[in-house]
């Protein structure tokens, strides 16, 4: 496509219960980013794919959360037994090898009620 | 490793005034250098990036930005404040193609 496209852009949910956030990157972009950004906060570095491995994912917050990639493109990141602390703007971006720009997409706003 | 602090979670200019947002890298190897956008309720998007070569960058909107090694900084600049720049703005640094690393971003106010 034409950018980075996430879905859904917003979710509600209810404590307890398991969402699955989806990213679709830039065709042919190799590496690909999730951020947690909470309301009027920075952005935090959750995990980071290089193809479909992730060789850093020091950023995710507790073994609740997982992310996969497959075929090198599309990454979903699962968080199990939701917590109304897990309310924020879920960021994805990717960026290839010879352009290291990130390219972001819109979000995707979760709300744990 | 490499790491980013932005000097200033909150900077306030009045329009017309000069901008000036900080930041400051660490990093073992030559990086490649970034500010980012990000209006109320959008993604981020790229103002503009140091890679190699001059080391004075334009970006887009009026804003520029100077990497200055000896510094180890990456400050953007405007010469002039527009309400429309209001906006939170983020410095990043890359490695080769690796982690993008991010500041915890500067949100900027301008009054009228």
């Amino acid at each position: 496509g034409a950018g980075v496209s996430q879905s859904p852009s917003n979710k509600v949910t209810e404590k307890g219960k398991d969402v699955e956030l989806r990213c679709d990157p830039i065709s042919g972009h190799t590496a690909l980013y999730w951020y947690r950004q909470s309301l009027g906060q920075g952005l935090e570095f959750l995990i980071y794919f290089q193809g479909n491995s992730a060789p850093d994912k020091s950023g995710l917050p507790s073994d609740r959360f997982s992310a996969e990639r497959t075929g090198g493109s599309v990454s979903t990141l699962t968080i199990q037994r939701t917590q109304q602390e897990d309310s924020a703007v879920y960021l994805c971006a990717s960026s290839s090898l010879t352009n290291t720009e990130a390219f972001f997409g819109q979000g995707t706003r979760l709300t744990v009620v | 490793a490499q790491s980013v602090t932005q000097l200033g979670s909150h900077v306030s200019v009045s329009e017309g005034a000069l901008v000036l947002l900080r930041c400051n890298y660490s990093s073992s190897v030559p990086p490649y250098l970034f500010w980012y956008v990000q209006y109320p309720n959008q993604g981020l998007q790229l103002l503009l990036k140091y890679t190699t070569g001059a080391t004075l960058v334009k970006g887009i909107n009026g804003f520029e930005a100077e990497f200055k090694k000896s510094e180890t900084s990456f400050h953007l600049t405007k010469p002039s404040a527009h309400m429309s720049d209001a906006a939170e703005y983020f410095c990043a640094v890359t490695i080769n193609a690796g982690k993008s690393t991010f500041g915890d971003g500067t949100t900027l106010t301008v009054k009228p």
